[in-house]
This record gives structure tokens, sequence and C-alpha cells, in this order.
């Protein structure tokens, strides 16, 4: 697609269910990227998939937290048994950056999930 | 790890009038970004400079690699240039994640 889409715009849910979000990378971008924003603070990084592979999960606040990635494109953020403090934007973003042989490229970002756990 | 300070945290600033922008970092960067977050919370790059000055319009971005800082200009601030604005850079390793700053708060006053 033109950008990186994600989906759903908005979720609630109740304490303890889980929740998958979903980010559409832009066509072509190897380097996927999950952040997570909470209100009025800045973007924490998640997790970083290279094609399918996600080398660098440092960010994952829990278990409970975990993220794939198919066909390298589409990828799935799972949250297990939510809890209040998991309520953020989530936001997802791609580039082109490819191999260990890394060259330098620009990262587009979705418009995030607002998750709110009740 | 890396750490990037941005400065000031907040800014009003009155229509027409001038700013600047301050992203500091602590290590040696491939990557550096400029973005805006508007109030519908959009991330917008405005500059991909990991050295050097670009200009886009009424903004402008000079990164000074090898003193770890970057600056971004806003000239004839406009109320749709309120938002917040992030600075993230990319460490000059094997790791591919941006590291953003807790940004700079900007509201333009009609």
């Amino acid at each position: 697609g033109a950008g990186v889409s994600q989906s759903p715009s908005n979720k609630v849910t109740e304490k303890g269910k889980d929740v998958e979000l979903r980010c559409d990378p832009i066509s072509g971008h190897t380097a996927l990227y999950w952040y997570r924003q909470s209100l009025g603070q800045g973007l924490e990084f998640l997790i970083y998939f290279q094609g399918n592979s996600a080398p660098d999960k440092s960010g994952l606040p829990s278990d409970r937290f975990s993220a794939e990635r198919t066909g390298g494109s589409v990828s799935t953020l799972t949250i297990q048994r939510t809890q209040q403090e998991d309520s953020a934007v989530y936001l997802c973003a791609s580039s082109l950056a490819q191999g260990i042989y890394k060259f330098d490229t620009e990262a587009f970002f979705g418009q995030g999930t607002r998750l709110t756990v009740v | 790890g890396i750490q990037v300070e941005q400065s000031p945290p907040d800014l009003i600033l009155q229509e027409g009038a001038n700013s600047t922008l301050r992203c500091n970092f602590s290590d040696s960067v491939n990557n550096l970004q400029w973005f805006h977050q508007n109030p519908w919370g959009q991330l917008i790059n405005l500059f991909y400079i990991p050295s050097g000055t670009k200009q886009n319009g009424r903004l402008s971005a000079t990164t000074v690699a090898t003193e770890r800082y970057s600056l971004l200009y806003i000239s004839s601030s406009q109320t749709t240039d309120s938002g917040v604005y992030f600075c993230a850079v990319e460490r000059m390793d094997s790791s591919y994640k941006l590291i953003f700053g807790s940004g700079t708060r900007l509201l333009v006053r009609p």
C-alpha cells in the first residue's frame, strides 16, 4: 500500500482479555518495528523484525506480549491477559533496511492503534 | 544505550515567530530523523538527516554528527505547526531501532 496501515484504529477491551493488533507495512519494506506511546509520553521501542525474524525483542515489557510476522509483510502484536497499564497507542513503522550490511534508510509510521483496557 | 535529549521540552510562540529546536545524542549514529506528531497522533516525517543540512519550505534541519547534535528550525510559524516534535536516532552498530527523544511540545498562538 501507499503507507503503513494499522488496524483497528481503536480497541477497547476488558482486563484479562487477549488482543491482537495488526500492521501492514509499506510494500517492499523488509524492516518492521513496533513502538508504544503512553499518554503524553515519548515512543518506547518494543520489537524489530527483519523479514520474518525478530533479532531484537528487547523492548517487549513482559511475556504477555508477543509478535509475529508472516511472508515478510503483515505483522501481528498480541497482548495476552491485558492489564490497565497496557493502555497506550501502539505504533508500527517500516523501512527498507536490509541484512547485516544495512544501508541507512528512513522509517515511516502508521496511524497507530489506541488500546484502552477497562 | 544511546541517550537522546531534546530541548526545550515546551515552547509557546506567537504566529509568525521563528524557533530552533535542539536534539543532542550520546553516541555515533547512522540515522537521525525529525518527526512532527500532530494533534491526532500521526507521526509525520519531516527530515531524514544523519548529517548535513536540508530545507523543506519553512522548515530546515542541520545535523553535526561529529558534535552529536541536530537542530530543527521553524520560520514564520503557523498555528498548524503546533504539536510535538520528536528527534529519533539509530545507533551506529548492528541495532536498527530508532531511539526517540522525549520531544518538544510546541504551541503556536494566533
